[in-house]
């Protein structure tokens, strides 16, 4: 099945800081989608990403989606300390019928103070 | 407001005894999914629905079961909770944007077994 890897697992850094992540992938993706989880709430959708090569922002945060479809990134510019939280990358490839994401392993973002 | 709602946020059950969670949306969205989620883990899917039709993943246990009635509900029903079933158990919905899908999560049940 498919595979998502995400990296860095986890990433300690002071406020201001600005934060790069990223998703590789075994197979190709038609939609990249970056979530964000709190603490004992749900994922909550920060950008999506519909076109290989597509570049996105949504505030201080910026997402590419990979000319390959293998791979996405998402940057975060002058980190604050609302940023904190895990962050999924999640693929799908949408089958009529049968559409599901496949998520990342995470990273774990701490601002450190 | 929320456009997914997931009842009750927290659940505690007797190993063993029947449990089922709810969930509700207001997007009129035609894909509703159930994610488990473990500490530290990615959300990883149980089953979703098309409409109607039920798609079960290949590795999801026979003790977890789903309905959905009607557009707007979808229950997740474990038949005989273990206590490897703790977990986060996240809805999802979604509708098909031709290339691609973006899911919106519910908030959540954490269900506990004692």
């Amino acid at each position: 099945g498919q595979q998502l890897n995400q990296s860095p697992q986890s990433m300690f850094i002071q406020e201001g800081e600005d934060v790069s992540m990223n998703c590789t992938s075994s197979s190709i993706f038609n939609t990249w989608l970056w979530y964000k989880q709190d603490p004992g709430e749900g994922p909550v959708l920060l950008i999506a990403l519909y076109k290989a090569g597509e570049l996105t922002s949504n505030g201080r945060l910026t997402a590419q989606f990979g000319i390959t479809r293998k791979d996405s990134f998402l940057n975060i510019s002058a980190s604050i300390p609302s940023d904190v939280g895990i962050y999924f990358c999640a693929g799908d490839t949408p089958t009529f019928g049968n559409e599901k994401l496949t998520f990342g392993t995470g990273t774990r973002l701490t601002i450190i103070p | 407001d929320a456009m997914v709602i997931q009842n009750p946020r927290y659940q505690v059950t007797q190993f063993g005894k029947p449990v089922t969670l709810s969930c509700s949306q207001t997007l009129n969205h035609n894909v509703m999914y159930w994610y488990q989620q473990k500490s530290s883990q990615a959300p990883k899917l149980l089953f979703h629905y098309y409409d109607k039709d039920f798609n079960n993943e290949a590795d999801t246990p026979d003790n977890f079961q789903s309905r959905r009635p009607n557009t707007s509900f979808c229950f997740l029903d474990i038949r005989s909770p273990g206590l490897g079933d703790a977990a986060m158990y996240l809805c999802a919905t979604s509708r098909v944007r031709g290339m691609g899908t973006e899911a919106f999560f519910g908030q959540g049940t954490r269900l506990t077994v004692v």
